[in-house]
């Protein structure tokens, strides 16, 4: 079983649509949650942390909930720029890295 | 720039050869990463580094592979003997401790013949 699963998609959704990603981790001892994205033929960049209480970064919500061992990210209004792959990150003193899940936002 | 840089960006290697590839990390970083990423997949752990110790290798790994960083700066990854296998984009990241986010640079692209 791999320690960081997401399901790989592709999502193909329309502009404005909102879209959710999930994550499991195996390790209960992780520390630290992270979503990044990466672009085609580029290197993963944070997209944004993810925290216990759940937290926002305008159209972008992440939730952790540590007794599920689970991971989310919600996009609301989506937009063309937002296709990309969105990796699930999680911190056991090293960065261990889903498979990444692809969207794709069509017009 | 004051990102993660490497070096080089591409490496066309024949099989059986040696490559070394370079990573200079963001200066204030103590934590340094190497990954590997094949079409499709995330980026896979390599070994990491606290300053100079190598903390962690993967078992994943071959013997061929090894990694330093011998001053707790830049670090390099050797491969010996190439595979055909090995032929992948390798990645380089770096952090301030432990559970802070990460920066990657824009990676090393192998291609072995």
């Amino acid at each position: 079983r791999k320690e960081v699963e997401q399901d790989p998609g592709p999502f193909n959704v329309p502009e404005g649509a909102t879209v959710a990603f999930n994550c499991t981790y195996s390790n209960s001892a992780s520390q630290s949650f992270f979503w990044y994205r990466q672009d085609c033929r580029k290197e993963p960049k944070l997209l944004m942390s993810v925290y216990s209480s759940g937290n926002e970064d305008g159209r972008f919500t992440a939730q952790l909930n540590r007794a599920s061992q689970y991971i989310s990210l919600l996009i609301r209004d989506s937009k063309l720029s937002d296709s990309a792959t969105y990796l699930c990150v999680v911190n056991t003193d090293k960065l261990i890295f889903g498979t990444g899940t692809r969207l794709q936002v069509f017009p | 720039d004051t990102g993660v840089s490497q070096d080089p960006r591409h490496k066309i290697t024949k099989r059986g050869q040696n490559v070394t590839f370079r990573c200079d990390p963001i200066s204030e970083h103590n934590r340094l990463y190497w990954y590997r990423q094949t079409l499709g997949q995330g980026p896979e752990f390599l070994t990491y580094f606290q300053n100079e110790a190598q903390l962690e290798k993967s078992r994943l790994l071959s013997d061929r592979f090894s990694a330093e960083r011998p001053k707790g700066s830049f670090s390099t990854l050797e491969i010996q003997r190439t595979e055909q296998g090995d032929s992948a984009m390798y990645l380089c990241a770096s952090s301030w401790q432990g559970a802070a986010e990460a920066f990657f640079g824009q990676g090393t692209r192998l291609t072995v013949v």
